[in-house]
This record gives structure tokens, C-alpha cells and sequence, in this order.
């Protein structure tokens, strides 16, 4: 049972670089979210998704783009890496966008912005 | 707009013993979800335990209770008969609506003394 895969786990890059982070979920569900994790600020959302083919913008969208193209999968692009966006990244699933339904998270991606 | 506020960086419990971590939330809406998460060294977010708005009876989940405080806008969280393996960061969380976003509070990290 894998449930949310994310990879890699941790990366280094350098400023200017772009990267692609991913995240699949194997539990047919519906929505899908990406957070970022900063000492001392909890989680934020990033970018999120209802379904395939919809995708909307959460608390700090600026320097990520997202596409969902199928149900599984929800990567998290960085079009040209910046020191601010280092952090460790998540991506949860949920049967649907109603708090009522668990999110499973993924393991976190490290990511250094050098 | 909506705010998680965990105002304890750091506590720490003498194993076997009770602890209590604070949260308060700040929101304008009637119906809504309360979590606490636990993340491990391993980054895994964990969900604890969950408190639906609409029920006045606290959750529990084994060790693990809540005093949920509507009126005050407080949800604590208290873990009895600690253990080694309870140390961890343990995270607020707040979810509303159909947008399945979660704002997080800032964190408290748990140390247990053996």
C-alpha cells in the first residue's frame, strides 16, 4: 500500500535551475494539494486540485506551476529556482476537498536552493 | 481570513507523565474541522486526532484527547502517559469549506524525558 509517493526526497539545486517534483497517489482520489514547510510558519498551501484537468492557486503560488492531467498524478514545477524557495515540500491526497475526508501526505521533499 | 496559532516552540514531558499542548484558531465560520498532526523525525505528517465543530463532545483516540473550546477558539491537545515515541512536532490544523485548504499553526515540538 503506497499511498502518497513523493520523489525525490531530497534535491539540491542551484539558483536559476528548474526541477519538477513529484507526487503520486494510488487511492483514486480526488483531490490533491501541495504544501511548503518553513521553521517557525507551520504548513502553507501551495497550489491544489479538485479533479483532473482543474488546478487553483492556494496561499503562496508565486514561483510554482502545477498540472493535473491524471487522477494519480500532481507534479509541482520550479521554473527557475530561488533561495527563498528552499524548504521541505508535501503533497497530500483526499477522497475529495471536504475536510470531512482524511489527507494522506506524502514524505516530504527537502529541496536547497543554492 | 482564517489563523492557527500554536504559541509553544518547545515543551517537554517526563515519560509517563500528561502533557498539554495549546492551540487557538480564529475564524468567522460555523462549521469546520480541527486536527492535530504529529510529524516525526522520518517527516511523515500523522494524522492524531480529528474534532468536527458541530459536536460538542471532545474526541479521544487512546492517549490522545482534545479539549475543544468553540466559544473560546481554543483546541488543546492532551497526551497522557507519555511515551519515548510520542516526541515529535505536533501541528493545529484548521479545514473549512470545499476547498480542501488546511492552515497549520506554527508547530510545538514534544521532547519526552526518559
Amino acid at each position: 500500500n503506497a499511498g502518497v509517493t513523493q520523489t525525490p526526497k531530497f534535491q539540491v539545486l542551484k539558483t536559476g535551475q528548474s526541477m519538477t517534483l513529484q507526487c503520486a497517489q494510488d487511492m483514486n482520489h480526488e483531490y490533491m494539494s501541495w504544501y511548503r514547510q518553513d521553521p517557525g510558519m507551520g504548513l502553507r498551501l501551495i497550489h491544489y486540485s479538485v479533479g483532473a484537468g482543474i488546478t487553483d492557486q492556494g496561499e503562496v503560488p508565486n514561483g510554482y506551476n502545477v498540472s493535473r492531467s491524471t487522477t494519480e498524478d500532481f507534479p509541482l514545477r520550479l521554473l527557475s529556482a530561488a533561495p527563498s524557495q528552499t524548504s521541505v515540500y508535501f503533497c497530500a491526497s483526499s477522497q475529495t476537498a471536504n475536510p470531512n475526508t482524511e489527507a494522506f501526505f506524502g514524505q516530504g521533499t527537502r529541496l536547497t536552493v543554492v | 481570513a482564517q489563523t492557527v496559532t500554536q504559541s509553544q516552540p518547545e515543551m517537554s514531558v517526563q515519560e509517563a507523565e500528561t502533557v498539554t499542548l495549546s492551540c487557538t484558531y480564529d475564524t468567522s465560520e460555523s462549521d469546520y474541522y480541527l486536527f492535530w498532526y504529529k510529524q516525526p523525525p522520518s517527516r511523515q505528517m500523522i494524522l492524531v486526532i480529528r474534532q468536527e465543530a458541530y459536536k460538542q463532545q471532545n474526541a479521544t483516540e487512546n492517549r490522545f484527547s482534545v479539549n475543544f473550546q468553540k466559544a473560546a477558539k481554543s483546541f488543546s491537545l492532551k497526551i497522557s502517559d507519555s511515551q519515548l515515541g510520542d516526541a515529535a512536532m505536533y501541528f493545529c490544523a484548521y479545514g473549512s469549506g470545499n476547498t480542501g485548504k488546511l492552515i497549520f499553526g506554527q508547530g510545538t515540538t514534544l521532547q519526552v524525558k526518559p
